[in-house]
């Protein structure tokens, strides 16, 4: 069962305009989230990350909102670049482990 | 029913060992992966291999080496385990290239004392 879940698995937005990157879970006990960036032929890289006492984290052109309550979280990048074309994972963790579960990822593709 | 599962998920061993961690992907995907993710949380890519076939060698000591008997399976045996090969080992599988969605394990977390 796929406690992480992203349902939607390409977005392609253009360049300049705000792009949203959808992500739910299902496990209600999950404390830390985290957003990584893949590029092709490259590992995922760390991106973002939002503890639960939050709801928002910002850094930059990017930012992930946590509603806990709907136990989903969102990233916005605005505005969106080319260089931002990738695939997007979103992870979770819990107190009770150091292990993330990952989602299965959404390829956003920003156009000019 | 498991998409991609990893064995053991928990294992503690001694310096000096050699130990084995086992994958498997039930999704008939043609490329499978693992991943180091340090105590920040970033995931390093180690290994990919597309229908058992090595296509990225990371920068990894020789100590770790992967084996695929088939597609369907990318064990990763480890040489004379030291203190800092303890971390969680992440194995993943796509379709057919990394450009492409991954689907990840559970994790396998290994410490060694």
């Amino acid at each position: 069962d796929q406690q992480v879940k992203q349902n939607s698995p390409s977005l392609s937005v253009q360049e300049g305009r705000i792009s949203i990157l959808n992500c739910d879970y299902t496990n209600s006990m999950f404390d830390y989230f985290l957003w990584y960036k893949k590029y092709p032929a490259e590992g995922p890289t760390f991106l973002i990350s939002i503890s639960s006492i939050k709801d928002k984290n910002e850094d930059g052109r990017f930012t992930v909102f946590l509603n806990k309550s709907a136990k989903h979280l969102s990233l916005h990048i605005v505005p969106s670049q080319p260089g931002d074309s990738a695939v997007y994972f979103c992870a979770a963790s819990g107190v009770w482990t150091d292990k993330l579960i990952f989602g299965t990822g959404t390829r956003l593709q920003v156009f000019p | 029913d498991t998409a991609v599962s990893q064995t053991p998920k928990y294992l503690v061993t001694q310096m000096g060992n050699d130990k084995s961690i086992k994958c498997e992907q039930n999704l008939g995907h043609d490329t499978m992966y693992w991943y180091k993710q340090d105590s920040k949380k970033f995931l390093k890519i180690m290994f990919s291999y597309n229908n058992k076939e090595l296509i990225i060698n990371e920068t990894v000591p020789n100590r770790f080496s992967p084996k695929s008997p088939d597609k369907a399976h990318l064990n990763l045996h480890i040489n004379s385990l030291e203190l800092g090969d303890s971390a969680v080992y992440f194995c993943a599988s796509s379709v057919e290239s990394i450009e492409e969605t991954q689907y990840f394990g559970p994790g396998t977390r290994l410490l060694v004392l």
